[in-house]
């Protein structure tokens, strides 16, 4: 069964401060490779996503993630952080065959002081 | 456009209480619908998933049970809570797209379930 992992639990940066969360799953195939976010008292949403084409995805609100197949991963960058990126952030993998599901990691809580 | 209804916001329930969470989509026909529970340091964790009316996936072995009555329904249950069934659920949706892997999940706003 695919997993994924987000070695990163807690980041705290100071606005203006580039980002690089990182994500790695576990699982040989293709797949489809999700950021989520959840801000403060608010629901998940949809930050990027991978599905096929050009490995360095843009998302919302400046972010990007790059997924490198050779080394399992789908980190999450950013150049520059404002205090409003203050969230969690979760990373999920989708496999094209048998489970019908996303598998999520343990999320980042990142933190951007002013 | 598809729209996802999730209730009650909040519940507090004593242990051995019967539960029964309900979701429902809008706007879309014959999604996949998904029960997370979100718990603090430990993301999300799948509980049931869904392709069809009547047919449920378990994902963890526990006291809590998915039915889905009609297409766009999903309800999350127990006969008999526990105090390790407090949690933040979240009921979500995506789009079927068969040998392709997932769409996006939409999320509900969640249910926030303190036992006590």
């Amino acid at each position: 069964a695919q997993s994924v992992s987000q070695h990163n639990h807690h980041v705290i940066l100071s606005e203006a401060a580039s980002l690089e969360l990182g994500c790695n799953y576990s699982y040989g195939g293709t797949v489809n490779l999700f950021w989520y976010v959840q801000y403060p008292g608010q629901h998940l949403q949809l930050l990027l996503k991978y599905f096929s084409g050009d490995p360095l995805v843009k998302g919302i609100k400046g972010f990007e993630a790059e997924f490198i197949k050779s080394k399992f991963s789908f980190n999450l960058r950013k150049p520059s952080v404002q205090w409003s990126d203050t969230a969690e952030y979760f990373c999920a993998v989708n496999v094209h065959t048998g489970r019908r599901a996303l598998t999520f990691g343990s999320g980042t809580r990142l933190q951007v002081q002013p | 456009s598809q729209t996802i209804h999730q209730w009650p916001a909040t519940l507090v329930q004593p242990v051995g209480s019967p539960l029964s969470l309900e979701c429902t989509v809008e706007g879309t026909s014959n999604p996949n619908l998904y029960w997370y529970r979100q718990a603090a340091g430990r993301g999300l964790q799948l509980l049931f998933y869904s392709v069809g009316i009547g047919q449920i996936s378990s994902e963890v072995p526990q006291n809590l049970s998915a039915s889905r009555p009609q297409d766009r329904q999903f309800i999350l249950s127990s006969k008999k809570l526990l105090l390790s069934d407090s949690g933040f659920y979240l009921c979500a949706w995506s789009v079927p797209k068969p040998g392709q892997g997932n769409s996006p999940l939409h999320f509900g706003n969640g249910t926030r379930l303190t036992v006590t």
